[in-house]
């Protein structure tokens, strides 16, 4: 099984605050490297897919990069607002797996 | 509306039953993927299907059944071997590339209690 892992596990910044977590997965047979977000009571919802190394991708406020000699991705959210609040899932992928090994999370909390 | 549904929202389950979970996608995926959620820890995979009539084990699945008679369908079945089966039961479903998985979305999932 391979070790995917979120850090830290809980966060809990003010509104406003600028805030990055990291998700390290193993640097061989590198495919892809996903990001969900998962809201309370709402589905784990795709945020970005990464398969290149020194790719960034950036969506309002929350961008991402990865460095896939070195086995991390880290997911950035600037100016955090209420609404960022939820559950920051990274999900590995190999060259030879048709499946997603997810890590344990990153929980995020954002207050006025 | 094109998306996944799992039924029931809730179920519960006596000692000894079988019990099935629901998991239906209009969105013409290829792949269904079944998931399990406990208290801190990540996603782990129970089973998966990349075509009709075709599944995989995943991570976890002693326990579980699964069958995949219908493009649109991915039923799991929580069978009486699996002796700790509380848990949050999350459905997916992707497009797949050469059978690489692409994007991955997700029901609502099932909460599964035993009584």
């Amino acid at each position: 099984i391979l070790n995917v892992e979120q850090s830290p596990q809980s966060l809990h910044v003010q509104e406003g605050d600028s805030t990055n977590f990291t998700c390290s997965f193993p640097s061989s047979n590198f495919y892809a490297l996903h990001w969900y977000r998962w809201e309370t009571a709402k589905s784990p919802e795709a945020l970005f897919v990464m398969t290149l190394n020194g790719d960034e991708k950036k969506k309002g406020r929350i961008s991402a990069t990865l460095n896939t000699k070195e086995g991390y991705s880290y997911l950035y959210i600037k100016g955090s607002q209420p609404e960022d609040s939820a559950t920051y899932l990274c999900a590995f992928m190999t060259g030879t797996a048709s499946k997603l090994t997810f890590g344990t999370g990153t929980r995020l909390q954002v207050t006025l | 509306d094109g998306g996944i549904t799992q039924s029931p929202k809730y179920l519960f389950r006596k000692e000894g039953q079988n019990v099935t979970l629901s998991c239906e996608q209009n969105l013409n995926h290829d792949a269904m993927y079944w998931y399990r959620q406990d208290p801190g820890q990540g996603l782990r995979l129970i089973y998966y299907s990349q075509i009709v009539n075709d599944f995989q084990k995943g991570d976890i699945a002693e326990g579980y059944s699964v069958s995949r008679e219908k493009k649109e369908s991915f039923p799991l079945t929580v069978t009486s071997a699996q002796k700790n089966p509380t848990a949050f039961y999350l459905c997916a479903s992707s497009n797949t590339n050469r059978g690489l998985v692409e994007t991955q979305y997700f029901g609502p999932g099932t909460r599964l209690l035993v009584l």
